[in-house]
């Protein structure tokens, strides 16, 4: 069974840095893409990044392109998402989901249950 | 502004048919992306209901279907159910290769 959890949420000023965490399971990590979206309170969904099975590309939102980074250890079947310079409009449930297939460009399969960030001083 | 445009709300009785229309551009429905389609549930996580346009996950009822034409695509739901009502986002891709999404719309089960 696929499983996705994420980890790393929480409370941080505008201006500050968190790194967001994702736990795979039920498959073999490596051999699929992984994508970040996200959820502000009340609103729609927003893709946020995407890295291919290898780690070896990726593409990002124009909203936090220079400010978040993806990215994955294929040993510990993690996923990560590294932001900086947060905003308030980073406010969101973050959530991790896994592709079909090791590239991008594709639907998402299987969604985490998220994790909140809030950006507030 | 989502990049797809869906409708903010439709609503259909028990058995009655509905449908979602979600509608891109040049730039990607356009340009031949597939479109999906999710289901969510308050306070739950997005389910893949949708994909490549018309096929269906199994254990997705075939009361759903998709389909695509030129720019837009259209999720139907046929035998409207009080268990359907829930948020739907479509979603395709740009040239990019950066996800889309639609604004979503909510579903009502008179």
């Amino acid at each position: 069974e696929v499983q996705l959890l994420e980890s790393g949420g929480g409370l941080v000023q505008p201006g500050g840095s968190l790194r967001l965490s994702c736990a795979a399971s039920g498959f073999t990590f490596s051999s699929y893409a992984m994508t970040w979206v996200r959820q502000a309170p009340g609103k729609g969904l927003e893709w946020v990044s995407v890295i291919s099975g290898s780690g070896g590309s990726t593409f990002y939102a124009d909203s936090v392109k220079g400010r978040f980074t993806i990215s994955r250890d294929n040993s510990k079947n993690t996923l990560y998402l590294q932001m900086n310079s947060l905003r308030a409009e980073d406010t969101a449930i973050y959530s991790c989901a896994k592709s079909p297939g090791a590239v991008a460009g594709t639907w998402l399969a299987y969604w985490g249950q998220g994790t909140l960030v809030t950006v507030s001083s | 502004q989502s990049v797809l445009t869906q409708p903010p709300s439709v609503s259909g009785a028990p058995g009655q048919r509905v449908t979602i229309s979600c509608t891109g551009s040049s730039s990607n429905i356009g340009a031949g992306y597939d479109v999906h389609w999710y289901q969510q549930f308050p306070e739950t996580a997005p389910k893949l209901l949708i994909y490549g346009n018309s096929n269906r996950p199994s254990g997705v009822p075939d009361r759903f279907s998709g389909s695509k034409s030129g720019t837009s695509a259209s999720l139907a739901i046929t035998g409207l159910q009080a268990e359907d009502e829930a948020d739907y986002y479509c979603q395709s891709h740009d040239s990019s290769l950066r996800a889309v999404f639609g604004g979503g719309t909510k579903l009502t089960v008179l």
